[in-house]
């Protein structure tokens, strides 16, 4: 079975300062994908993260995949508050969407 | 082309009634998967189907708990004799091949009292 940790669960942010989000799975993934999640909201599809060294941008945000270390992380740049949300990681086999326990970001002034 | 859209956003149930949670996938698309979140969780797999056929159900409860893909219409979840820890928000996914990636609706969020 295909196990997915993350962490930090919880990461208060100070606006303009730089932060890290890990994420391990414990076995062979055919994809990873980060996801925002917003209170009450539903997910919102970040990135897809396909092969070994894969480095994908969008904004503030940065994400790469270590398929040997079985490590995916989620680099924020310079933290502004509209990033304050929930994000998952997950990694999947064929279909099956495994995910991490999400890490609850706030960030402050 | 609308997004995956599921149905109600919101249900309240008293336990022991049944629930019944729709899902209309994204147009093309004919794989569709169930999730549930529970409170301050990340989302775990319950089911995967195809249209009118159940591919992988072992995520689902063996008991209370089934779902359908029928030829017309949404695909269904279902809880019968709904208890307090059914409680969650159960997201619906779908995508045109089991490769590709799926998109997710609004999510139903169930509340039993």
């Amino acid at each position: 079975e295909l196990k997915v940790e993350q962490n930090p669960l919880f990461l208060s942010m100070q606006e303009g300062k730089n932060y890290t989000i890990y994420c391990n799975y414990s076995t062979t993934s055919d994809r990873l994908y980060w996801y925002r999640q917003d209170p009450g909201k539903s997910l919102e599809s970040l990135f897809v993260l396909l092969s070994n060294g894969a480095v994908k941008q969008e904004g503030r945000l940065m994400a790469s995949l270590d398929t040997k270390a079985r490590l995916s992380t989620l680099h924020i740049t310079a933290a502004v508050h509209d990033l304050s949300a929930t994000y998952f990681c997950a990694a999947t086999n064929d279909y099956k969407l495994s995910f991490g326990a999400g890490t609850t970001v706030t960030v402050r002034a | 082309n609308a997004g995956v859209m599921q149905n109600p956003r919101h249900l309240v149930r008293r336990r022991g009634q049944e629930a019944r949670l729709r899902c209309s996938p994204m147009k093309g698309h004919s794989h569709v998967y169930w999730y549930r979140q529970l409170p301050e969780e990340g989302l775990k797999f319950m089911v995967y189907l195809q249209k009118e056929n159940i591919i992988d159900e072992s995520g689902m409860p063996k008991e209370r708990f089934s779902a359908e893909f029928p030829k017309e219409g949404p695909s269904i979840l279902r809880i019968q004799q709904v208890v307090r820890g059914d409680s969650a928000a159960y997201f619906c996914a779908s995508s045109p091949d089991r490769s590709l990636e799926a998109f997710f609706g609004q999510g139903t969020r169930l509340t039993v009292v």
